[in-house]
């Protein structure tokens, strides 16, 4: 049972434009969400989060939207920059205690051309 | 910046051996986990650990064991490897101590193979 499903395994965009990466989940008890972004032959890195009281965090070139009646978010990159080529996981988890696990989506892999 | 290092980037293993992953991290962070990603399956957790000598199951952690005896460092075992084993294992650690929402920061993964 996938409680975190990222339904686009591929996404292109062109150098400049806007990227949108979606992600929706199962699990009601999910109040704290991350993007992941991976290189290949590299460790995943921590890009952006959003806990369940908030429904927009920015961080430079990188926004993540919660909508949590949806159970979706997204992420958004813009401007798109070709470094920006990677996978990007989204994950979720349940709550803020001790060794909070978290559930990760399969992946989109985002390619930016020039 | 947190360091979560693997001792191996690359490992080629027979079936049947006990394989050994070590991780270490410098944070002193007190949750430790291990994951193994495979193509279209994204990362799966197999162990965790929220403390010294305490581990937990994750979602998948048959034919491995776990091992934190000390704060900054977790081994992953596989007690008798099989090739389906064979994947990208990743190591990640998080503090415990604030109940503020905190990233896991991973390692940069072993590729192990098992033939």
């Amino acid at each position: 049972d996938q409680q975190v499903k990222q339904n686009s395994p591929s996404l292109s965009v062109q150098e400049g434009r806007i990227s949108i990466l979606n992600c929706d989940y199962t699990n009601s008890m999910f109040d704290y969400f991350l993007w992941y972004k991976k290189y290949p032959a590299e460790g995943p890195t921590f890009l952006i989060s959003i806990s369940s009281i908030k429904d927009k965090n920015e961080d430079g070139r990188f926004t993540v939207f919660l909508n949590k009646s949806a159970k979706h978010l997204s992420l958004h990159i813009v401007p798109s920059q070709p470094g920006d080529s990677a996978v990007y996981f989204c994950a979720a988890s349940p709550n803020t205690g001790t060794a909070s696990k978290l559930t990760f989506g399969t992946g989109t892999r985002l390619q930016v051309t020039l | 910046d947190v360091k979560v290092t693997q001792s191996s980037r690359y490992l080629v293993k027979r079936t049947g051996e006990k394989v050994f992953l070590e991780c270490v991290q410098d944070m002193d962070h007190e949750n430790m986990f291990w994951y193994r990603q495979d193509p279209g399956l994204g990362l799966r957790l197999i162990y965790f650990s929220y403390d010294v000598k305490m581990k937990e199951k994750g979602d998948i952690p048959e034919g491995y064991s776990v091992s934190r005896e000390k704060k900054e460092r977790f081994s992953l075992i596989l007690e008798s490897a099989s090739t389906n084993q064979t994947s990208m294992y990743l190591c990640a650690s998080r503090t415990g101590f604030s109940y503020s929402n905190q990233p896991q920061h991973f390692g940069d993964g072993t590729r192990l193979s098992i033939l």
